[in-house]
């Protein structure tokens, strides 16, 4: 039980679908996040909710929609995607964005292939 | 901005022995935190330390330890007795502590990707 919960695990999916990330923390915190994992890069923040609220959206293209319905559970929902948006896509949760010194706890990833 | 840079794209180590991983970064704050990460093949970031850039002494957690050097802004690891599930990519992060610094925001290094021998 790793306290974030990532579904699914891997997931293909044609340029003109539309498909969701889902990602569920155990941990009791009050922000999530979601960042994009692509390779030979560092990891790229996209979003990030402090009690359900989104406080920062990182410049990411609209075909990513980010959705937070309460503290425990955060969505990507993903549609018309390039080939480009391949990567790795992990969802954290810490104790509070106002808790700098609060580290990340991150889930095990969904591998995304934009074919 | 702040940039986290790792020099060391590979590093191999031999098991029981000692390899120190280096980690550089670029900041105008003066308070602020670190960490390093770890991610073995399962892909989950699992956390291995962290420092509060105030304090002066360097953080310990069993076998892994940090050389924090504020003024030359490096933060290197240090993997004690090396055992072969310590084999991952090891990311340097960094994190302003500023109330008007970024929600959140862990900077990132590109990371460093060990091997361990047996």
């Amino acid at each position: 039980e790793t306290g974030v919960t990532q579904t699914p695990r891997h997931l293909v999916m044609g340029m003109t679908n539309k498909k969701s990330l889902k990602c569920e923390q155990h941990l009791g915190h009050n922000a999530m996040y979601w960042y994009k994992q692509s390779a030979k890069k560092p990891l790229e923040l996209m979003f990030v909710y402090n009690f359900k609220e989104q406080t920062e959206n990182n410049s990411v293209p609209s075909r990513f929609s980010p959705e937070c319905p309460n503290s425990s559970h955060l969505f990507l929902h993903l549609h018309t995607l390039q080939p480009e948006d391949s990567a790795l896509y992990l969802c954290a949760s810490s104790g509070g964005t106002g808790k700098k010194n609060s580290p990340l706890h991150f889930g095990n990833g969904t591998r995304l292939t934009v074919t | 901005a702040q940039t986290v840079t790792q020099s060391q794209p590979e590093m191999s180590v031999q098991e029981a022995e000692t390899v120190t991983l280096s980690c550089t970064y670029d900041t105008s704050e003066s308070d602020y935190y670190l960490f390093w990460y770890k991610q073995p093949p399962s892909r989950q970031m699992i956390l291995v330390i962290r420092q509060e850039a105030y304090k002066q002494q360097n953080a310990t957690e069993n076998r892994f330890s940090v050389n924090f050097q504020k003024a030359a802004k490096s933060f290197s690891l240090k993997i004690s007795d090396s055992q072969l599930g310590d084999a991952a990519m090891y990311f340097c992060a960094y994190r302003s502590a500023s109330y008007g610094g970024s929600q959140g925001n862990l900077i990132f290094g590109k990371g460093t990707k060990l091997s361990v021998k047996p």
